[in-house]
């Protein structure tokens, strides 16, 4: 079984501060991870993945995220937020669990970019 | 290359009406996706295909919904009748391996 717990339902910052969204999960085997975005009536867009290679995993937009087993935990964080990162992020986890990648998500954490 | 898209964008309906939307996953991609997001809660899996054959529907939450994917490519979601509960965003995503690239999202109002 897997799961997934996204800590924060909002997240607010200002523009030029860094920025953090975490993420729990549980998992029976070795679980890969996923952030994606979702803009305003735009579809989910894939931001990183972990799949049992580097724990630090960089992605697109100046995104990256660490993979801590102990912590069960791959919070996603950013040096500086824009405001174009005004968005929703999900946190999933899949194991393959069953021999098929069907994918859990969290709620979604909304990142509130202020001025 | 092309994205996954998805038609309608928006759809409202009367309860009882049936709905049919439509996936168009990546070329090439055998493996296609469907899921929902009712408002306010999480994604929710409801099933995925491999090519044209029913892999896992053990999220489909009744059998109002019908999934078809003739042909192993484009898919069908058709939910009749709908009922008010239906309301939500229904994402399709399609995949050759692991990572899934999703659609924008078909938002469906049952009034």
């Amino acid at each position: 079984a897997q799961s997934v717990t996204q800590l924060d339902s909002h997240v607010s910052v200002s523009e030029g501060t860094p920025v953090l969204l975490r993420c729990n999960y549980s998992s029976s085997y070795s679980p890969s991870l996923f952030w994606y975005v979702q803009h305003p009536n735009k579809g989910l867009q894939l931001l990183l993945k972990y799949t049992s290679a580097a724990t630090l995993v960089k992605g697109i937009n100046g995104f990256e995220a660490e993979f801590k087993k102990s912590e069960t935990s791959f919070h996603l964080t950013k040096p500086s937020a824009h405001m174009s990162d005004a968005a929703e992020y999900f946190c999933v986890v899949s194991d393959n669990s069953g021999g098929s990648y069907i994918p859990t998500f969290g709620r979604g954490t909304s990142l509130i970019v202020h001025p | 290359e092309a994205g996954v898209t998805q038609f309608p964008s928006h759809s409202v309906i009367e309860k009882g009406q049936t709905v049919t939307l439509r996936c168009d996953p990546i070329s090439g991609h055998d493996n296609l996706y469907w899921y929902r997001r009712v408002m306010g809660k999480e994604i929710k899996f409801l099933l995925h295909f491999v090519k044209e054959s029913k892999q896992d529907e053990s999220g489909m939450p009744n059998n109002r919904f019908l999934a078809e994917r003739t042909g192993g490519t484009y898919s069908t979601l058709k939910v009749q009748p709908a009922e008010l509960e239906d309301s939500g965003v229904y994402f399709c995503a399609s995949s050759h391996g692991e990572t899934q690239y999703f659609g924008p999202g078909t938002r469906l109002l049952v009034l």
